[in-house]
């Protein structure tokens, strides 16, 4: 059965430095997506994306995020300076649709961020 | 962002028994909802999902309830098994944008 796949699984950065989460989403679809689940807390949305471009991102999305699909598999965020709140598990999504209503949207194992 | 609540942080329910996850929407904009289950360390995983012009959904052991008056959904699995014991997430969104919104999540123990 297709999956969304991220890598790495875990990154332990030092606050300031940028990272970048790398995800392939399943193969035939459309809309992608990352969110993410601090500690205890729940799991929040952070930009959606499609046609190469963003379709809606979240206040916790700010100009330290950045997300880019740099070829026809790999959907990358980006955070360039990282802060100590940024440490989470950060999750990918895809579905085939966006805006149909029901479409289903497919999460990946996430990758957890640890900022030091 | 209080819009999806669960109110039960953890259910426990005997082998073989019905479990009812409960979840709680305030914004009547929400038109589709779905349930996903959470294994520690690994993503959210899709198990079933009812639109807004349905009252329940069926598939196999698990059933989606929803009641647009009072703003609440559940899902029922029957019969429970050790198996189902994880973390289940109701989440809802609206078809003129593609963001889910996530409740809290319920802690399920499925006891042998």
């Amino acid at each position: 059965e297709p999956e969304v796949t991220q890598t790495p699984s875990h990154q332990v950065t030092q606050m300031g430095q940028e990272v970048i989460l790398r995800c392939v989403p399943i193969s035939n679809h459309l809309y992608f997506y990352w969110y993410r689940q601090i500690l205890g807390q729940k799991v929040e949305f952070l930009v959606s994306f499609y046609n190469n471009e963003i379709s809606e991102k979240s206040e916790i999305f700010d100009d330290q995020f950045s997300v880019e699909r740099p070829d026809g598999s790999n959907f990358t965020l980006k955070i360039r300076s990282t802060k100590l709140e940024d440490s989470a598990m950060y999750f990918c999504a895809s579905s085939v649709e966006g805006l149909a209503g029901m479409e289903t949207q497919y999460f990946g194992p996430g990758t957890r961020l640890l900022v030091l | 962002d209080q819009q999806v609540k669960q109110n039960s942080p953890s259910l426990s329910v005997q082998e073989g028994r019905i479990s009812i996850l409960n979840c709680d929407y305030t914004n009547s904009m929400f038109d589709y909802f779905l349930w996903y289950k959470k294994y520690p360390a690994e993503g959210p995983t899709f198990l079933i999902s009812i639109s807004s012009i349905k009252d329940k959904n069926e598939d196999g052991r698990f059933t989606v309830f929803l009641n647009k008056s009072a703003k609440h959904l559940s899902l029922h699995i029957v019969p429970s098994q050790p198996g189902d014991s994880a973390v289940y997430f109701c989440a809802a969104g609206s078809s003129n944008t593609g963001k889910l919104i996530f409740g809290q999540g319920t802690t399920l123990q499925v006891k042998p």
